[in-house]
Formats: C-alpha cells, structure tokens, sequence
C-alpha cells in the first residue's frame, strides 16, 4: 500500500533556484495538501486543493505555487528559493467526502536552501 | 480564523504510567472535528483518535482517550500505560465540519522514559 508518496526526500537548493515537489496519492482522496513544518512552529498550510481542478491558499503561500495535474498528483514549486523555505515539507491527502476526513500524510520531503 | 494552541513543548512519562497532553481552540463553529496526531522520529504522520464536536461521549482507541470539553474549547489527549513507542511528537489539530482545511497546533514532544 504506496499511500502517499512524495519525492524527493531531500533536497539542497541554493537561492534563487527553482525546483517542484512532487506527490501522488493512489487512495482516490479528493483533497490534496501542501504542509510545511518547522521547529516551534508546527505545520502550517501553504496551499490545499479540495478536488481536482482547484487550488487554494492556506496560512503561508508566498513564494510557492501548486498544480493539481489529476485527481492523484499535486506538486509544489518554488520557483525562487529563500533560506526562508529551509522546511520539511509535508504532501498530505483526505478523501472529505462526508465526515471527518483523516489526513494521509506522506514521509515528508526536507528542504534547505543555502 | 481558527487557532489551536498546545501549551506544552515537552512532556515525558514513565513507562506503564499515564501522561496527559493538552489542547485548546478558538472557533467560533458549532460543528467541527478534532483530531490528534503522532509523528514518531521517523517523520511519518499517523492519526491517533478523532472526536466530533456534535459527540458528547468522550473518544477511546485501546490505550488513547480524548477528555473533551466543548464549553472550555478543551481537547486533551490522555495515553494510559505509555510505552516506549508512544514517543513522538503529538499535534492536536482542528477542522471545520463544513471546511477542508485543518488546522494544527505546535505540537507537544513526548518521550517515554524506560
């Protein structure tokens, strides 16, 4: 059972460059999340998309963007970075159709950026 | 906005005893969701228990039990004979029923002591 699965698991970036996290959920959830986590500070939202074809800003948007390609695949792209972005990230997933919908988190993608 | 606040950075526990992790929010919603979260040092999200606000009855899952408090905005998560496993760090987090954000607190980092 892959769950969900977010790639790559580490990655060293220098300011200014660009990259895109991917993930993907095979559980056919319709709400699909980007999470960041630091210390003190918990997880906060950066972007959500309730179903496909839509997308939504949480806490903490600035500096990112996200594509919802399909019902299974939600990536997250800095297309600037900042040390400011130095996270672990977190793609999650819900399916939220009627009820508490139980996040799936994926393994969580670390970031820095030098 | 909803806020969720977990007031203890650290706590920790002996073996076989029972620990108490504390968790308050702000809403102004009448219906909504609470959940808890484990994240062992492996990074990996795991859903703990969740309560519904509309639930009088208190949630229990074998050793994990919610003292909810929906007047007092209170939800702690108590764990009974802690073992060594149950160290992680615990977020509490909040979702509106009719929303498909969750918002999470700071977390509380426990660590059972052998």
């Amino acid at each position: 059972n892959a769950g969900v699965t977010q790639t790559p698991k580490f990655q060293v970036l220098k300011t200014g460059q660009s990259m895109t996290l991917q993930c993907a959920q095979d559980m056919n959830h319709n709400s699909m999340y980007w999470y960041r986590q630091d210390p003190g500070m918990g997880l906060r939202l950066i972007y959500y998309s309730a179903s496909e074809g839509t997308t939504d800003k949480g806490e903490v948007p600035n500096g990112y963007n996200v594509s919802r390609l399909n019902k299974r695949e939600f990536s997250l792209r800095l297309e600037s970075a900042a040390p400011s972005q130095t996270s672990v990230y977190f793609c999650a997933s819900s399916r939220r159709v009627v009820g508490p919908g139980e996040l799936f988190f994926g393994e969580g993608s670390r970031l820095t950026v030098l | 906005a909803q806020t969720v606040t977990q007031s203890q950075p650290e706590m920790s526990v002996q073996e076989a005893e029972t620990v108490t992790l504390s968790c308050t929010y702000d809403t102004s919603e009448n219906n909504y969701y609470l959940f808890w979260y484990k994240q062992p040092p492996s990074r990996q999200m795991i859903l703990v228990i969740r309560q519904e606000a509309y639930k009088q009855q208190n949630a229990t899952e074998n050793r994990f039990s919610v003292n909810f408090q929906k007047a007092a905005k209170s939800f702690s998560l108590k764990i009974s004979d802690s073992q060594l496993g149950d160290t992680a760090m615990y977020f509490c987090a909040f979702m509106k029923s009719t929303g498909n954000q969750f918002y999470f607190g700071t977390g509380t980092s426990l660590t059972v002591i052998p």
